[in-house]
C-alpha cells in the first residue's frame, strides 16, 4: 500500500505569513510530486509539480523535495486570504502504476486577515 | 483552449440505480483518469483509460467500470448504487508523452445516493 501522509491541519497563519505545507509519501519508487489546491465544493487545482530533489520556485510558492527523507513540502510567501483552501500532496511512482496518482487527505489551510 | 469538462454537474439517485458520469480531456490530452472524493478524504484512484483500453485499475469493484471513446472522452458508469457510492466524482486528463504525467481534473461531479 502506497501511502501519502499530510497533517490534516487546520493550519492558520496571518496575512502576509509564511505557510509550510509537509508531505511524506511511503513508496521510495516515487518520482513525481504535485501539489493541488482545492477550495471548498470545487476540484483540485494544480499549483505546482517537482520531480528533482532541491527547490522549485513558482511566485509565491516555493516546493521542496528531499528524496532521502521521502518528504516533499510547498511554502506559500506573503500568504493571502485567498489562499485559504485544502492543500493537497500527489505523488505518481513508475512502473505497475505508471500514471495513477496516490492523495493525501489534504491540510487545511485559513489565513487570517 | 478548453480545459477538462465533466457532465452533470450533480446528480441525485436512489439505491440499486445506475449512473453514467462524462468527461472531456482538456485539448491536446489522450489520458483519462477517474477519481472519487468522499468528504474530507484526498481523490482516490477509480481507474485510467488510454487508447480506449483500461491501463490500469484501483480497488474499486465491478460495478465501477468506464469507457474511452476514439475522440479520448470517457465515461465512468456504476451499477447498484450504494449510499457509500456519494462523493465528488473527478476526472482528470494527462498527454501521454508529457512531463510527469501531470494531470488536470474536471469541475467534478457531485453524486449523492439515497
Amino acid at each position: 500500500q502506497k501511502e501519502v501522509e499530510q497533517n490534516s491541519g487546520p493550519l492558520s497563519v496571518p496575512e502576509g505569513a509564511i505557510a509550510s505545507l509537509n508531505c511524506t509519501y511511503s513508496d521510495r519508487g516515487s518520482q513525481s510530486f504535485f501539489w493541488y489546491r482545492q477550495y471548498s465544493g470545487k476540484s483540485p487545482e494544480l499549483i505546482m509539480f517537482i520531480y528533482s530533489n532541491g527547490d522549485k520556485e513558482d511566485g509565491r510558492f516555493t516546493a521542496q523535495l528531499n528524496k532521502a527523507s521521502q518528504y516533499v513540502s510547498l511554502l506559500i510567501r506573503d500568504s493571502q486570504p485567498s489562499d485559504s483552501a485544502t492543500y493537497l500532496c500527489a505523488v505518481n511512482t513508475r512502473g505497475s502504476t505508471l500514471g495513477r496518482l496516490y492523495f493525501g487527505r489534504g491540510t487545511q489551510l485559513t489565513v487570517w486577515p | 483552449d478548453a480545459g477538462v469538462t465533466q457532465s452533470p454537474t450533480h446528480l441525485i439517485k436512489t439505491r440499486g440505480q445506475q449512473v453514467t458520469l462524462r468527461c472531456s480531456p482538456k485539448s491536446g490530452h489522450d489520458t483519462v483518469s477517474w477519481y472519487q472524493q468522499a468528504l474530507g478524504q484526498g481523490p482516490q484512484f477509480i481507474f485510467q483509460y488510454y487508447e480506449e483500453e483500461e491501463r490500469q485499475r484501483g480497488n474499486f469493484p465491478d460495478r465501477f467500470s468506464g469507457h474511452q471513446f476514439p475522440n479520448y472522452s470517457s465515461e465512468l458508469n456504476v451499477n447498484a448504487l450504494l449510499l457509500g457510492d456519494s462523493a465528488l466524482y473527478l476526472c482528470a486528463s494527462s498527454s501521454s508523452g508529457g512531463v510527469g504525467d501531470t494531470q488536470y481534473f474536471g469541475p467534478g461531479t457531485r453524486l449523492t445516493v439515497l
